[in-house]
């Protein structure tokens, strides 16, 4: 099946803690994309990725990191500058041309301990 | 960034009704896009429009790209218990440049 995977379903990070959050998709997609979700909140952006090897920050890039060596493969890091972590994670994936829709895998919950 | 400002929150309605739910914003979009989003799961693309007053259907489902192209709707016709779930509108400038309404929390009565 073609798609995008998330893992974990959950994670919870202890104060201190850096956490991976993995993205992986099928798609051929050459953009990816890395959404914060906040209860009541319209998703925000966090990082995304045109091309292999290149990201740009999003609105709300301040405490993650990400990487993107593969064009299939867009982990992000939460680090401990990140203040208020607790949020569902989405990644996503386009085809990366203009007007291509963006398509979104499960997500990840990430929790403080 | 700017979102998008969507509404209603939150929408209450009895099985067989129809629903209407709109986007809308100061800025100008190139793309819309209607997402559903079920609980603990990622958002699902349901329909995405194009051009200026467009108005594409997906089975029960119907949403317009507004002629200013500042807004859109989504209407849902003889809502089933499988319509629950939170619905996001999406603005798109370009691909890199996505906005986000709040979402409209469906719930249907049986």
């Amino acid at each position: 099946d073609g798609g995008i995977t998330q893992s974990p379903k959950y994670l919870f990070r202890k104060e201190g803690q850096n956490v991976t959050l993995s993205c992986e998709q099928n798609l051929n997609h050459d953009a990816m994309y890395w959404y914060r979700q906040d209860p009541g909140q319209g998703l925000r952006l966090i990082y995304y990725s045109q091309i292999v090897n290149d990201f740009q920050k999003g609105d709300i890039a301040e405490g993650y990191s990400v990487s993107r060596e593969k064009k299939e493969s867009f982990p992000l890091t939460v680090t401990s500058a990140q203040k208020n972590p607790t949020a569902f994670y989405l990644c996503a994936s386009s085809m990366g041309q203009d007007n291509q829709p963006q398509h979104f895998g499960d997500g990840t919950r990430l929790s403080i301990l | 960034g700017q979102q998008l400002n969507q509404s209603p929150q939150s929408m209450f309605i009895q099985e067989g009704e129809d629903v209407s739910m709109n986007c809308t914003s100061s800025s100008i979009f190139n793309t819309w896009l209607w997402y559903k989003q079920d609980p603990g799961e990622g958002p699902v693309l349901l329909i995405a429009l194009y051009k200026a007053g467009e108005l594409t259907s997906n089975g029960r489902l119907t949403a317009q790209f507004g002629i200013t192209r500042k807004d859109s709707f989504l209407n849902i016709s003889a809502s089933i218990p499988s319509d629950v779930g939170i619905y996001f509108c999406a603005g798109q400038v370009n691909n890199n440049d996505m906005r986000f309404g709040a979402g409209t929390r469906l719930t249907v009565k049986p």
